[in-house]
């Protein structure tokens, strides 16, 4: 069975801090994504970064990164500078290529950047 | 490049109502997932539609259903609303299945249904 486990549910950090989101997850396949999501005020998911399991590599893009890390099944994202503008929900998901296309979400963190 | 779109923003139904939503995905996507956010639940999968049949659904009851059109927008339709159906029901398209994945998905706003 798939499983997303986002412990942290809620941050609250002073801007410029750099703040570590935690994703663990579980699952039996050996072919599988990894998805971050970030949710503003508005509503509205958009999507951050996609990592499939044959891909270890950590990935740097501006402010965010992330390490991805098999041995411990976590793919933690990571906002250096953080900025109130960062301030929002964040979601970690993950798809099993077995289960064609279905996304497990988990029940996100809630980022609060204070000025 | 116009993102997905969903309509109504938002609906008040009363119980045992009807509710229809509908999404329209990104130009090129084939496939529509739908989920529903519900407060302090997360995020929980619903269904999801490719290439005009239904491929997955997710835990819920079969008074929630839907369709994909040929054009590739989905309706999503709630019948017997119930109180705990409030919730904000998102809508988000990807590369259909043929194109290999899962791919990014790529979410609307979203139509916020209440119930009372």
């Amino acid at each position: 069975a798939q499983k997303v486990t986002q412990a942290q549910t809620e941050i609250s950090v002073v801007e410029k801090e750099d703040v570590t989101l935690d994703c663990v997850y579980e699952t039996r396949d050996t072919t599988y994504y990894l998805f971050w999501y970030k949710q503003p005020p508005s509503g509205e998911l958009v999507f951050l970064i996609r990592r499939n399991s044959f891909d270890e590599q950590n990935e740097i893009s501006g402010r965010y990164s992330w390490n991805f890390q098999k041995s411990t099944s976590s793919f933690n994202f990571t906002i250096t500078a953080s900025q109130v503008v960062d301030s929002a929900v964040y979601f970690c998901a993950l798809s099993e290529y077995s289960s064609a296309s279905k996304i497990i979400f988990g029940s996100g963190t809630r980022l609060s950047i204070r000025p | 490049e116009a993102g997905v779109t969903q309509s109504p923003t938002h609906l008040i139904k009363t119980r045992g109502q009807q509710a229809t939503l509908r999404c329209s995905p990104i130009s090129g996507h084939t496939s529509v997932y739908w989920y529903q956010q519900a407060l302090g639940l997360g995020l929980q999968f619903l269904l999801w539609y490719d290439e005009g049949e239904e491929r997955n659904r997710g835990n819920f009851p079969p008074r929630f259903s839907g369709r994909q059109f040929p054009n590739y927008s989905s309706e999503l339709n709630v019948n017997a609303l119930e109180l705990e159906d409030s919730a904000l029901y998102l809508c988000a398209s990807s590369l259909g299945r043929l194109a290999g994945g899962p791919n990014e998905q790529f979410f609307g706003p979203g139509t916020r249904l209440t119930v009372l």
